[in-house]
This record gives structure tokens, C-alpha cells and sequence, in this order.
């Protein structure tokens, strides 16, 4: 079975903080995909990043960096200098890497993130 | 191009009835899959498609909850005698075919509410 925690419920920032948001995931699988999804107030769920488990090189994209450590089962997230607009709720995601087939998604329970000025 | 669509964007049913939850997805996607987020359950697998199969339907809550897909685009999901625990937003995503991709891409989602 799969099981993704996002053990932070809520965050609460001051614009230009650095924040991390963590993630940790159980899987029997070998080989698999983890997630970040973004669900601002509007409700759509925005795809950020998709890492797959045989590639454990940390990854940049303007202010948003993820951290992949296989060896604690670790998926997190910083945003650098926080913005306002970076408020929402933010899932981690795990799906099996099956040749063949597509595979659903398990996500975390979410963690919700405020940012103020 | 056009992300994936839902319609309606909201439901307002009563207890007892039938609806019918639709899912466009993007142009080319051959993999398509129905989620509910409630709050009591945050967000859960229902079913996926491959085509017009259904090769995982492993996460519908029961017998009143069924989908289909035609020309392997336009799904619809339907909820037979809808009870108030079925009050929740139900999403659908895409992902490209299988040699490519698996990312998931959503649509806005159906808000459904049974009084």
C-alpha cells in the first residue's frame, strides 16, 4: 500500500520568509513518482513538479526548490522569499511507475499556507 | 491549449437523486481519471481509464457510483440516489499516452452538494 504524510497542517509566514514544506511517503514499489500539486483559493489543482525515484537530483525552478531524499523516504519543498500569492494549499503525490499502464495518484492530507505582509 | 473541462461547476441536488458529473479532458490524453475531495477524506482515487476502459475502478465508495468513457475522450460519472455523504468536489485529470509523460492534469472540478 501507499501512504504520503504531510505532517504540517498549516504554515503561516511573513512575506519573504523562506518556508519548507515537508512530505514523507511509504511505498513497496521500486520505482515510482512523487508529486507537488498547488491549490490556490480558485480550487483548480496547479501540477508543480514530478520527480521519479531513479533520479534523486534536487531540482530549481525560480523560487521553488525540492529536496529527494530516498534513503528517508523525503520529498520537500521550499519556496524562497515568499509571496503573498504563494498562499494556498500545497499536495505531495505518489504514484507507482507501472510500464504499461497508467497509475493514480495517492496524495497527502495537504498543507495549507499563508502568507501576509 | 484548452486544460481539462468539467461541467456542471456546481450541483445542488436532493438526497435521493440521480446525477450525472462531466469530464472533457485535454486533446491527445489517453489516460483519464475521476477524484473526490471532501473534507473529511481529503483527496481519493475513484477511477481511471486507459481508452475506454476501466482498468482500476478499485476506489468507487459503492454500487450507486459508476463511469463511463466513449471515444476515449468525454467521460461521465454518475451517482445513483445520492446521499449527503456524497456532498463533495469531484475532479477529473488527463495524463499524455503511455510512452510519454504520467503527469495528471486537472480540470476545475464539480462542486456537488446533496441536501
Amino acid at each position: 500500500a501507499q501512504k504520503v504524510t504531510q505532517a504540517q497542517t498549516e504554515i503561516s509566514v511573513v512575506e519573504k520568509e523562506d518556508v519548507t514544506l515537508d512530505c514523507v511517503y511509504e511505498t513497496r514499489d521500486t520505482t515510482y513518482y512523487l508529486f507537488w500539486y498547488k491549490q490556490p483559493p480558485s480550487g483548480e489543482l496547479v501540477f508543480l513538479i514530478r520527480r521519479n525515484s531513479f533520479d534523486e537530483q534536487n531540482e530549481i525552478s525560480g523560487r521553488y526548490s525540492w529536496n529527494f531524499q530516498k534513503s528517508t523516504s523525503s520529498f520537500n519543498f521550499t519556496i524562497t522569499a515568499s509571496q503573498v500569492v504563494d498562499s494556498a494549499v500545497y499536495f505531495c503525490a505518489l504514484s507507482a511507475h507501472n510500464t504499461g499502464t497508467a497509475s493514480k495518484l495517492t496524495f497527502g492530507t495537504g498543507t495549507r499556507l499563508q502568507v501576509t505582509l | 491549449g484548452a486544460g481539462v473541462s468539467q461541467s456542471p461547476s456546481n450541483k445542488v441536488t436532493e438526497k435521493g437523486k440521480d446525477v450525472e458529473l462531466r469530464c472533457d479532458p485535454i486533446s491527445g490524453h489517453t489516460a483519464l481519471y475521476w477524484y473526490r475531495q471532501s473534507l473529511g477524506q481529503g483527496l481519493e482515487f475513484l477511477i481511471y481509464f486507459q481508452g475506454n476502459s476501466a482498468p482500476d475502478k478499485s476506489g468507487l465508495p459503492s454500487d450507486r457510483f459508476s463511469a463511463e468513457r466513449t471515444g476515449g475522450s468525454v467521460s461521465t460519472l454518475t451517482i445513483q440516489r445520492t446521499q449527503q455523504e456524497d456532498s463533495a468536489v469531484y475532479l477529473c485529470a488527463s495524463s499524455p499516452p503511455l510512452a510519454g509523460i504520467k503527469t495528471q492534469y486537472f480540470g476545475p472540478g464539480t462542486r456537488l452538494l446533496v441536501l
